[in-house]
């Protein structure tokens, strides 16, 4: 079947740090995959994406690069703000419509 | 932009009451879902919708209902709120091509 596992947190991190979120999915086929962001007392807003192997999806200083290989998916960003505190959930999905979510990651980051 | 707009951002109910959560997506979506999130469960789906009239069980259907009489609109029904149903309630639509759009949840309370 299809699911998404993705590393437990809290995650704290003092500013500038370096930050990786691990994920990595099992599906059927090759799905697309996404990263989202929850804000604090916020709905899930889409960070980035992939739709193919290799492939690269960055926004905000977030990358993350689809790994058939290894079916992960890791999210990474090279130095982290305060702003960047949130929990973020990575994502799959092989049809479009129904998405497979991981458990979310929160992340603090202090000053 | 495509706006998911949730009707309460917070709601306290009774245990035994009917609840109706509604939300509202502006960009002629087909496809529009509900998952309730909890701390370290992550998002389950509970219902979901590909057309008026159309609803599908998710994972967790028990205790819900949906009702979808026009596109844009898509509720969420507790027949009989129980604590246990006490969650962040989101809703999101897609196009099948962005990927979802999150409303900003309603955080429910049951008494």
């Amino acid at each position: 079947g299809n699911s998404v596992t993705q590393m437990e947190g809290p995650v704290t991190l003092s500013e500038e740090a370096f930050l990786t979120i691990n994920c990595t999915y099992t599906a059927t086929g090759y799905p697309s995959l996404f990263w989202y962001v929850q804000y604090p007392g916020e709905g899930l807003q889409l960070l980035l994406k992939a739709t193919k192997a290799d492939d690269k999806g960055s926004n905000k200083g977030f990358e993350a690069t689809y790994r058939k290989e290894t079916t992960s998916f890791h999210l990474e960003k090279g130095s982290v703000q305060v702003s960047d505190s949130a929990v973020y959930f990575c994502a799959q999905t092989n049809t479009g419509n129904q998405f497979y979510f991981g458990t979310g990651t929160s992340l603090t980051v202090i000053p | 932009d495509v706006k998911v707009t949730q009707s309460s951002r917070y709601l306290v109910k009774r245990t035994g009451e009917k609840v109706f959560l509604e939300c509202v997506q502006d960009m002629d979506h087909e496809n529009m879902f509900w998952y309730r999130q909890d701390p370290g469960l992550g998002l389950r789906l509970i219902y979901f919708s590909y057309d008026v009239k159309m609803k599908e069980k998710g994972d967790i259907p028990e205790g819900y209902s949906v009702s979808r009489e026009k596109k844009e609109r898509f509720s969420l029904i507790l027949e009989s709120a129980s604590t246990n149903q006490t969650s962040m309630y989101l809703c999101a639509s897609t196009d099948r091509v962005y990927g979802y759009t999150f409303g900003s949840g309603t955080r429910l309370t049951v008494v």
